[in-house]
């Protein structure tokens, strides 16, 4: 079974400090990664998607992965109260196009 | 807007009774899925579709059907509902493959008694 997954949390931050969120996958592989946000009581929306080594930057978000150690993270710079959620990572084996989903990190910053 | 939805959004049934969630598209994409969602389990893939009539389980399908006649529709049924399936249901589609993500419809919670 491809497994990925995250802390599931509650992680805190103030207003404006940088939100860690971290996942981790079983499947070497996995070909692409993504970044949901799931408000309460909503559907997922993606934030971002990567699918090479590195960083990818969009706006006041960043995602890493690291194929090697089969990990991917999201940064989130100034954090808002707005970005409160649940974050999912995701990924996508390539069999099939199946997108296995983590438990999600609840995210909470404090005005 | 991903031109998903899911129909109905909300539905209390009885145990024991066949349950039918659907999930209509309208940009024609190739793959379909339906998901679950529990507290603690995070989404799990139940059947997936890469065409018409073309269908996978994934990895919670037991009790659990699906048909895809047309490239628009995606049908999910519970042949005898059960308290266990009580839960929030996403259908998801995928434009292109790989490299691309999945866009989700608004859901349906479903309960069991």
């Amino acid at each position: 079974q491809k497994e990925v997954e995250q802390n599931s949390g509650p992680l805190s931050v103030p207003e404006g400090a940088i939100a860690s969120l971290n996942c981790t996958y079983s499947d070497r592989g996995s070909q692409s990664f993504f970044w949901y946000r799931q408000y309460s009581g909503k559907s997922p929306e993606l934030i971002m998607f990567i699918y090479s080594n590195g960083d990818k930057e969009d706006g006041r978000f960043t995602a890493q992965l690291n194929k090697a150690s089969q990990y991917v993270s999201l940064l989130i710079r100034d954090s808002q109260p707005s970005d409160s959620a649940t974050y999912l990572c995701a990924v996508n084996s390539g069999t099939g196009n199946q997108f296995y989903f983590g438990t999600g990190t609840s995210l909470t910053v404090i005005p | 807007d991903a031109g998903i939805t899911q129909s109905p959004r909300h539905k209390v049934t009885e145990t024991g009774t066949p349950v039918t969630l659907r999930c209509h598209q309208t940009e024609n994409h190739r793959y379909m899925y339906w998901y679950r969602q529990d507290p603690g389990h995070g989404l799990r893939l139940i059947h997936y579709s890469y065409g018409v009539k073309d269908t996978d389980k994934g990895e919670v399908s037991d009790g659990y059907s699906v048909s895809r006649s047309k490239t628009e529709d995606f049908l999910l049924t519970l042949e005898s509902a059960t308290s266990s399936q009580t839960s929030v249901y996403f259908c998801a589609i995928n434009r292109q493959g790989m490299n691309t993500e999945a866009f989700f419809g608004q859901g349906t919670r479903l309960t069991v008694v």
